[in-house]
């Protein structure tokens, strides 16, 4: 069946490391997105890619990077300079293009930082 | 201030109530989205319309782009409807970015 992974859907770590967290798709879509998700907030977008080997920072990119060298991943690095990690992370993807295209979700990972 | 505001934010029911759950935006869109995201985390697209009306079962989605408002009703609600309800807005061009409400916790009791 075609659609969104996350792994792992729970994820610890202890302040100051690096962790990745996993999206993979085989849908065939061009555009992928990671968003986080906190309690009382609505989404905000970390950083998305239209393209293979391209992507753009979203509204709250400080603290993580991304790559996109293959279409169906696109992992993310929380990375020590990010301020508050715990969160629940959510990837999505769509055709690029199309406006009316809807957005697809992956299941998500809760990342808690000890 | 949130670009994009929903109300309720917390909503309890009786099994068969009708739902009513809104969203105001504040910007121009092309698009606008309802999700579904259950306790589990994952988020299930339910809409995205432009004008008018949509019907999928028992949920309807309407928008009205003149007031900048859309909202989405559920009819003989059921406590599988329990879920948080999200609205997301699309500005349109061409890096097609969402703006997200802070959703609405359906809850339906038997």
């Amino acid at each position: 069946d075609g659609g969104i992974t996350q792994s792992p859907k729970y994820l610890f770590r202890k302040e100051g490391q690096n962790v990745t967290l996993s999206c993979e798709q085989n849908l065939n879509h061009d555009a992928m997105y990671w968003y986080r998700q906190d309690p009382g907030q609505g989404l905000r977008l970390i950083y998305y890619s239209q393209i293979v080997n391209d992507f753009q920072k979203g509204d709250i990119a400080e603290g993580y990077s991304v790559s996109r060298e293959k279409k169906e991943s696109f992992p993310l690095t929380v990375t020590s300079a990010q301020k508050n990690p715990t969160a629940f992370y959510l990837c999505a993807s769509r055709i690029r293009g199309a406006q009316h295209n809807e957005q697809f979700f992956g299941p998500g990972t809760r990342l808690t930082v000890l | 201030k949130n670009e994009v505001e929903q109300s309720p934010q917390n909503l309890t029911a009786q099994e068969g109530e009708f739902i009513t759950i809104n969203c105001s935006y504040s910007v121009g869109i092309s698009a606008l989205h309802w999700l579904q995201q259950h306790p589990g985390g994952g988020i299930v697209s339910l809409f995205m319309l432009s004008s008018g009306k949509k019907k999928h079962g028992r949920l309807i989605a309407t928008i009205n782009i003149q007031e900048k408002h859309s909202s989405l009703h559920i009819t003989a609600s059921h406590p599988r409807d329990s879920a948080v309800y999200i609205c997301a807005a699309n500005s349109g061009g061409s890096n097609y970015k969402l703006t997200f409400g802070k959703g609405t916790l359906l809850t339906v009791n038997p």
